[in-house]
């Protein structure tokens, strides 16, 4: 079975300075990806970054990057040169590849990130 | 871009009532996926749909059921509605079955913005 871990419930970040939420995962899937996705207080979930299991290099998106080490099953996310605006829920997940619908995402139980001024 | 479209935004109802929530997906996109959120919890899994057809199945209560229709968009049917039933439903759509010619595959899923359902 597949399973998402985020040990962090709360963070907190000065404006500006970097932040890495942590994620670890399980699976059997030989064939998986990871996700990180953003939700606001309004909401919407927000698609941030996207690593697969193959990829050889960790995968950025502007001020997103994933630190992904497969050995240790972890997927963290770090995210640099904070802004107010990052102030918001963040959720890893996980899905495995396989032909057809059979791709549900697994969310961890997320990180309330709070980044003060 | 066109994005997951999902109607109503926002829905209140009684308990024992039916309630029913629409997703159009991104044009082209094969697979629809419904997610269920409570207050304070983790998208939690429902139900999806490939090609029109039902691929799998997680939590969802046999109180509801879902359909994709002929146009790819899909309806989320539930009746007999519980307290426990309040929540934001999420619609997400992904093209699991890309052709040659598109641009590198992040499978990503797409959500939609959510229907706020509160049930009184």
């Amino acid at each position: 079975a597949q399973k998402i871990t985020q040990t962090q419930p709360g963070m907190f970040v000065q404006e500006k300075e970097a932040v890495t939420l942590d994620c670890t995962y399980d699976t059997s899937d030989p064939s998986y990806g990871l996700f990180w996705y953003k939700q606001p207080s309004s909401g919407e979930m927000i698609f941030l970054i996207y690593q697969g299991s193959y990829d050889q290099q960790n995968a950025t998106e502007g001020r997103y990057s994933l630190n992904f080490q497969k050995a240790r099953k972890s997927a963290n996310l770090v995210i640099s040169a904070s802004q107010l605006g990052d102030s918001a829920m963040y959720f890893c997940a996980m899905r495995g590849i396989f032909s057809g619908g059979y791709n549900k995402l697994i969310f961890g139980a997320g990180t309330r990130l709070a980044v003060h001024p | 871009a066109a994005g997951v479209i999902q109607s109503p935004r926002h829905l209140i109802k009684e308990k024992r009532e039916t309630a029913t929530l629409k997703c159009y997906p991104i044009p082209r996109h094969d697979t629809v996926y419904w997610y269920q959120q409570g207050p304070g919890q983790d998208p939690q899994f429902l139900i999806s749909f490939y090609e029109k057809m039902q691929s799998d199945k997680g939590s969802i209560p046999d109180r509801f059921s879902a359909q994709q229709f002929s146009d790819y968009h899909s309806e989320l049917n539930m009746s007999s509605l519980e307290l426990g039933d309040s929540a934001l439903y999420f619609c997400a759509s992904s093209l699991e079955a890309p052709e040659s010619g598109d641009r590198p595959y992040s499978y990503e899923q797409y959500f939609g913005p959510g229907t706020r359902l509160t049930v009184t």
